[in-house]
């Protein structure tokens, strides 16, 4: 079946521009997770959807970002005023259920800030 | 002190030797362990999971010790397809997963 999907694969913003990033889950799974990665970095957590559950956001690191997720499927990040410190590889992953299951990214969306 | 830490390596081995990576992990809590693989510019993917008596899924191995709070990947007989970024994970409670920072291997003809 179809994996985790995200869109755009690549963008390029200036400094100060918002963004949205779009993230496609497998269906039927109620977990979802973004990430990033920098160059040579490990995962960066940033926030958890579980269910209908309150989301995680302990990992959002400042206020310019947000991430909801409507009817408990698609899933949107938004960073607003970007910085150049905000370019890095967006990740999105599902699971069946919770954090323990096996976790399925997509192919991540390249952000590059200029 | 990182959650996850790793030898980020790189590990560089001939095809067909054995290799091992450590990971220690600083939270006693944690209760799952899991290995995922990240090829260059891809994204991750599960490798194993690893259980506290050990398991083994052809030429991987993966072993955890609580007592010492670390956790072991083995691979014998290396593939040059084996090259790539392997990720130590945790994970406890409803919490999310941790990563480490990964360890680079690369597999030499």
């Amino acid at each position: 079946g179809a994996g985790v999907s995200q869109s755009p694969s690549n963008k390029v913003t200036e400094k100060g521009k918002d963004v949205e990033l779009r993230c496609d889950p497998i269906s039927g799974h109620t977990a979802l997770y973004w990430y990033r990665q920098s160059l040579g970095q490990g995962l960066e957590f940033l926030i958890y959807f579980q269910g209908n559950s309150a989301p995680d956001k302990s990992g959002l690191p400042s206020d310019r970002f947000s991430a909801e997720r409507t009817g408990g499927s698609v899933s949107t990040l938004t960073i607003q005023r970007t910085q150049q410190e905000d370019s890095a590889v967006y990740l999105c992953a599902s699971s069946l259920r919770g954090a323990d299951n096996e976790q399925f990214f997509g192919p991540g969306t390249r952000l590059t800030v200029l | 002190r990182k959650e996850v830490e790793q030898d980020p390596g790189p590990f560089n081995v001939p095809e067909g030797a054995t290799v091992a990576f450590n990971c220690t992990y600083s939270n006693s809590a944690s209760q799952s362990f899991f290995w995922y693989r990240q090829d260059c510019r891809k994204e991750p993917k599960l490798l194993m999971s690893v259980y506290s008596s050990g398991n083994e899924d052809g030429r991987f191995t993966a072993q955890l010790n609580r007592a010492s709070q670390y956790i072991s990947l083995l691979i014998r007989d290396s593939k040059l397809s084996d090259s790539a970024t392997y990720l130590c994970v945790s994970h406890r409670g409803n919490t999310p997963l941790v990563f480490g920072k990964g360890t680079r291997l690369s597999v030499i003809a």
